[in-house]
């Protein structure tokens, strides 16, 4: 067990610019979810695929955030024309199709937008 | 919709005093609860959790108990230490496989 392996751990970037981060989750976990977090809060759900099936999508999500997860394997996380608003820790969790398994949180990736 | 709710902090407490952060829940059906720690710099790991009523999760001198009856599942510590200093959340999954996390609450243990 490697664990969640989030690449890049930090980004930043000028507003405008699109930006991809990428999470590996755990091999053996069909479950991958996407979260944000922000300073003094909570993560906050953005997405989750099974396998390679994006599920749920929260409204959180503008039409600017897309996710993909191909081969349900690996999943890529991609912000267009980004806002300072976006400024966040964009956390990556994987676990298993089943009730008793907690999430496996990777370290996350700092985006920062300038 | 489905919810949770935890005790605000910072919470600053002596080494070896008791710990306890409370925790209550909303959610429809019967939802698992788990307890997740954020040490500086790192991502979310596991504490402890209970999938079913009356459950206590434990784990490194923590623990907690799912209440049903007043839906909670606060977090305790008999004797923090230093190294225990960091941010705590609560966290439901709810029947549809969804998680929802609390704001989370920052314990400093000064020695």
């Amino acid at each position: 067990d490697t664990g969640v392996s989030q690449n890049p751990r930090h980004k930043i970037t000028k507003r405008g610019q699109n930006v991809t981060f990428r999470c590996d989750p755990i091999s053996e976990h069909n479950r991958l979810y996407w979260y944000r977090q922000t300073l003094g809060q909570g993560p906050e759900f953005l997405t989750y695929f099974q396998n390679e099936a994006q599920l749920e999508k929260s409204r959180l999500l503008s039409d600017r955030f897309s996710a993909e997860r191909p081969k349900g394997s690996f999943s890529t996380l991609e912000i267009q024309r980004t806002e300072q608003g976006d400024s966040a820790m964009y956390l990556c969790a994987s676990s298993f199709n089943d009730r008793d398994t907690p999430l496996h949180f990777g370290n996350g990736t700092r985006l920062t937008v300038t | 919709g489905d919810s949770v709710t935890q005790m605000e902090g910072p919470v600053t407490l002596s080494e070896e005093a008791f710990l306890t952060i409370n925790c209550t829940y909303t959610a429809t059906g019967y939802p698992s609860l788990f307890w997740y720690v954020q040490y500086p710099g790192e991502g979310l790991q596991l504490l402890l959790k209970a999938t079913k009523a009356d459950d206590k999760g434990s784990n490194k001198g923590f623990e907690a108990t799912y209440r049903k009856e007043t839906t909670s599942f606060h977090l305790e510590k008999g004797s923090v230490q230093v190294s225990d200093s960091a941010v705590y959340f609560c966290a439901l999954l709810n029947t549809g496989n969804q998680f929802y996390f609390g704001t989370g609450t920052s314990l400093t243990v000064i020695p």
